[in-house]
């Protein structure tokens, strides 16, 4: 079945510096491809999506580019603030955008 | 916007009671579901619902049932609360099977079961 892989982490990184979260997926057909990002206490929430192969998503500074030849979706942000701390999940959506799957989740702490 | 509404943020119950976990949504969606989140165990789906009067089991359905009498609402059921359902509860709700579809969530419920 289809399925998404993330780093676990958790990522520790002083404010200002490049962030990248690796995620790859496997899926038969051509998935959407999403960032969600939870911040303490709250749910889920969309940062950013791609439809089809080559597509940039990209929010707040965060982007990531939709890879069909290496089947993957890694997040980057240029330069972290303290308030990008939360967990961060890929995750895709089937060909018939109907089924989500999400990776593990990816825990971000900045500190200043 | 699309708004997913879970009506009790923070709740503690007792071992043995029925717990009722309400989520209704403003966007007309069709797909509504119920996840679970534990630390180090991501999100594991527990049921959905495409329609009304329908549910389908998601990954650990035992323990748990569900109710969608009408589209916004989806209720989520423990029959007998235990303390290993102590948890974070999230509903979400998504369009029926449109390429580029999201899923959107609400901001969880916190369950302690004691």
């Amino acid at each position: 079945g289809d399925s998404v892989t993330q780093m676990e982490g958790p990522v520790t990184l002083s404010e200002e510096a490049f962030l990248t979260i690796n995620c790859t997926y496997t899926a038969t057909g051509y998935p959407s491809l999403f960032w969600y990002v939870q911040y303490p206490g709250e749910g889920l929430q969309l940062l950013l999506k791609a439809t089809k192969a080559d597509d940039k998503g990209s929010n707040k500074g965060f982007e990531a580019t939709y890879r069909k030849e290496t089947t993957s979706f890694h997040l980057e942000k240029g330069s972290v603030q303290v308030s990008d701390s939360a967990v961060y999940f890929c995750a895709l959506c089937d060909n018939y955008g109907q089924n989500f799957v999400f990776g593990p989740g990816t825990r971000l702490s900045v500190l200043p | 916007d699309v708004k997913v509404t879970q009506s009790s943020r923070y709740l503690v119950k007792r071992t043995g009671e029925k717990v009722f976990l309400e989520c209704v949504q403003d966007m007309d969606h069709e797909n509504m579901f119920w996840y679970r989140q534990d630390p180090g165990l991501g999100l594991r789906l527990i049921y959905f619902s495409y329609d009304v009067k329908m549910k389908e089991k998601g990954d650990i359905p035992e323990g748990y049932s569900v109710s969608r009498e009408k589209k916004e609402r989806f209720s989520l059921i423990l029959e007998s609360a235990s303390t290993n359902q102590t948890s974070m509860y999230l509903c979400a709700s998504s369009l029926m099977g449109a390429k580029g579809n999201t899923i959107y969530f609400g901001e969880g419920s916190w369950l302690t079961v004691v």
